[in-house]
């Protein structure tokens, strides 16, 4: 079993919809939630970032970590052609050492 | 956001030869850079943490004498794929963590390069 599961897609909406993104994960240790947006040929860049347990709000982002299901999210509103891309959840332990362990990505297409 | 380069972008070489990778954070210091590899449709997986002036750290299953890692200053890190082969035909990464006054590294945001795709005949 993976540590971190994420459908790979692709998802496609059309502009102006709920986009809603999910990542399950193995491993109750990790305490750092991330969601990086990835488009192709270009390295990842941080979206949002959540520390444990519950809901961050950036824009058009929310974020949400439920720990006691061992589940993430990431819900995009009014989605743009402009945020079509791969999505990468990713969480890593406190400390120190943060060593990030990425899910596979989820491939997303808005159709405008 | 703190900016990270690496050079080259796109590399095509010959079975045997040896390439060199370089990553290098513009306006910040960073002890501590990693490198990753990603196949088509796959995960980033990290394979060595890279720390200044030590040796580095290699991810279960990376062979450290071909993958080799060099973090020579707090802006540069390089990795040197040897004698390389058509498997390592990758997508390579690199991300730098930066260094906060004081020695506690910043919460657990890594700032990655835009990559470099290797290509292997």
């Amino acid at each position: 079993q993976k540590e971190v599961e994420q459908d790979p897609g692709p998802l496609s909406v059309p502009e102006g919809a709920i986009v809603s993104l999910n990542c399950t994960y193995s491993n109750s240790a990790f305490q750092y939630f991330m969601w990086y947006r990835q488009y192709s040929r270009k390295g990842p860049e941080l979206l949002m970032y959540t520390y444990s347990s519950g809901n961050k709000e950036d824009g058009r982002f929310t974020a949400q970590v439920d720990k006691s299901s061992k589940y993430i999210s990431l819900f995009i509103r009014d989605s743009q052609p402009s945020d079509s891309a791969t999505y990468l959840c990713a969480m890593s332990y406190s400390g120190g050492y943060q060593k990030v362990t990425f899910g596979t990505g989820t491939k997303l297409q808005v159709i405008p | 956001g703190a900016v990270v380069s690496q050079h080259p972008s796109w590399v095509i070489c010959k079975s045997g030869t040896s390439v060199k990778i370089e990553c290098r954070s513009l306006d910040f210091q960073a002890t501590t850079m990693f490198w990753y590899r990603q196949f088509p449709k796959q995960s980033l997986m990290l394979m060595a943490t890279s720390n200044e002036g030590s040796k580095a750290t290699y991810e279960q299953g990376v062979e450290k004498d071909k993958f080799l890692i060099n973090h020579a200053s707090l802006t540069l890190s390089t990795l040197t794929v040897t004698s390389a082969h058509p498997e390592d035909s990758s997508f390579y990464i690199c991300s730098a963590r930066e260094e906060l006054a004081g020695g506690r590294p910043s919460y657990n945001e890594q700032f990655f390069g835009p990559g470099t795709r290797l290509t292997v005949l």
